[in-house]
C-alpha cells in the first residue's frame, strides 16, 4: 500500500526558509523509474508542480522558483525533503508530495499526500 | 517552458450529461498528456495519462483524446460523484505544468 505525508510548520514569516518533509511507504525512492514529486495549491487556484527528485538523484525544478528550491531525499528514512528560501505571503497555498510513476517515457502522479498548508504572514 | 490552456475555466452540467474538457499546449506534446480530478478539500485524483490511456479503477464513462496540443477529457453520462475540478498536465518535459483547471458543477 502506497502511501505519502508531508509534514512541516504551518506558519512561516516572510524571508524566513521552509523545509517541508514527505515521508513515504510502500515504495522505494532507490527503484528504477520511482521519483517523487512537489506539487502546490495556493488557495482557490490551480495546481504548480515545484520539483522533482528522481530514482538517480536528478532533480528538477520549475523555473521561476529555482534558484529558491533545494530537493533532496533521505533513502533511509524514507523520505524526500523541499526547502524554499525567502518565503514571501504569495507563497502561501498547500503544499503535496506525489510519487511519480514512470511507464516508458510517461510520468504521473499516482499517488498524492493528503497536503499540508502553509500560511506566510508575519 | 510548456504552458497548458484549459477552457472552459467553470461548467454547468446536469447528471447525465455529456461534458467535454478541453486543455491546449502551448507547443505539440505529442501524448505526454495527464488528466487528474480534485475535489473540494482533497488531493488530486489521477485519472488517464499518454492522452488516452484509463488508470486502473477508473470508470470508462472518462475518456481521453488528442496529441500534439490539443487533448480532450470526456465523461459521458455524469454521475454525481463527477463534480469535481479538472486539471491537465504536461509530463512531455521538464519543468511540468498544469492547466487552470475546469471546475465542473451542478446545474
Amino acid at each position: 500500500q502506497v502511501t505519502l505525508r508531508e509534514s512541516g510548520p504551518a506558519l512561516v514569516k516572510p524571508t524566513q526558509t521552509l523545509t517541508l518533509t514527505c515521508t513515504f511507504s510502500g515504495f522505494s525512492v532507490t527503484t528504477s523509474e520511482m521519483s517523487v514529486s512537489w506539487i502546490r495549491q495556493p488557495p482557490g487556484k490551480a495546481l504548480e508542480w515545484l520539483a522533482r527528485i528522481d530514482w538517480n538523484d536528478d532533480k528538477y525544478y520549475i523555473t521561476s522558483l529555482k534558484t529558491r528550491l533545494t530537493i533532496s531525499k533521505d533513502t533511509s528514512k524514507n523520505q524526500v525533503v523541499l526547502t524554499m528560501t525567502n518565503m514571501d505571503p504569495v507563497d502561501t497555498a498547500t503544499y503535496y508530495c506525489a510519487r511519480t510513476f514512470w511507464s516508458g517515457y510517461y510520468n504521473y502522479f499516482d499517488y498524492w499526500g493528503q497536503g499540508t498548508l502553509v500560511t506566510v504572514s508575519s | 517552458d510548456i504552458q497548458m490552456t484549459q477552457s472552459p475555466s467553470s461548467l454547468s452540467a446536469s447528471v447525465g450529461d455529456r461534458v467535454t474538457i478541453t486543455c491546449r499546449a502551448s507547443q505539440s506534446i505529442s501524448n505526454y498528456l495527464n488528466w487528474y480530478q480534485q475535489k473540494p478539500g482533497k488531493a488530486p485524483k489521477f485519472l488517464i495519462f499518454a492522452a488516452t490511456s484509463l488508470q486502473s479503477g477508473v470508470p470508462s464513462r472518462f475518456s481521453g483524446s488528442g496529441s500534439g496540443t490539443d487533448f480532450t477529457l470526456t465523461i459521458t453520462s455524469l454521475q454525481p460523484e463527477d463534480f469535481a475540478t479538472y486539471y491537465c498536465q504536461h509530463n512531455y518535459r521538464t519543468p511540468l505544468t498544469f492547466g487552470g483547471g475546469t471546475k465542473v458543477e451542478i446545474k
